[in-house]
């Protein structure tokens, strides 16, 4: 059972241009979610978080939205760099649970 | 700050062996830390969750006596694969969070790829 899903395995921007990673979860005890970046043999680096009383992160180059009705949160960058190619994870968790769901990545790749 | 270390990188053992795995926070106290796998092209599964002084926690269908978990202190936790075969063969990271932060930031080693022939 997936509790948080990624369905874009893959997605291709171009350089300078906006890149919108999307996450949906069906477990409405969530409350904390957080989107992880990750280059091939290497661990997952945080990037951003964003808390349930907040519908909006922003921190630099990256925005977190969450829309919680519809149980749904998305990652801006803007604007694309070519570094930022990587798989991105988002992950959730609930009040008190040390415990993070994973989604499944997606593939980011900017192309120059 | 937040600099999680695992050792070795790369690892490849025969079948039957046992291998160990260290993972340590660098520059941080780490109550809990955080046992991971990840198959090609898969997301993050969870293995189990190690707390400094105790016993670990295990998900559900990892085998506790297979993957032996030690966190000795607050800067290292230990994974041994014992009796390795090849079908262990996968990407271990661990993570780690701050003690004394409410916050819920996993902080991730750079992972160890076992390979077992």
């Amino acid at each position: 059972d997936q509790q948080v899903k990624q369905n874009s395995p893959s997605l291709s921007v171009q350089e300078g241009r906006i890149s919108i990673l999307n996450c949906d979860y069906t477990n409405s005890m969530f409350d904390y979610f957080l989107w992880y970046k990750k280059y091939p043999a290497e661990g997952p680096t945080f990037l951003i978080s964003i808390s349930s009383i907040k519908d909006k992160n922003e921190d630099g180059r990256f925005t977190v939205f969450l829309n919680k009705s519809a149980k749904h949160l998305s990652l801006h960058i803007v604007p694309s760099q070519p570094g930022d190619s990587a798989v991105y994870f988002c992950a959730a968790t609930s009040f008190g649970n040390e415990k993070l769901t994973f989604g499944t990545g997606t593939r980011l790749t900017i192309i120059p | 700050g937040a600099v999680v270390s695992q050792h070795p990188s790369r690892v490849i053992c025969k079948s039957g062996t046992s291998v160990k795995i260290e993972c340590r926070s660098l520059d941080f106290q780490a109550t809990t830390m955080f046992w991971y796998r990840q198959f090609p092209k898969q997301s993050l599964m969870l293995m189990a969750t190690s707390n400094e002084g105790s016993k670990a926690t295990y998900e559900q269908g990892v085998e506790k006596d297979k993957f032996l978990i030690n966190h000795a202190s607050l800067t290292l936790s230990t994974l041994t694969v014992t009796s390795a075969h090849p079908e262990d063969s996968s990407f271990y990271i661990c993570s780690a969070r701050y003690s004394t932060r409410s916050s819920y930031e996993q902080y991730f080693g750079p992972g160890t790829r076992l390979t077992v022939t």
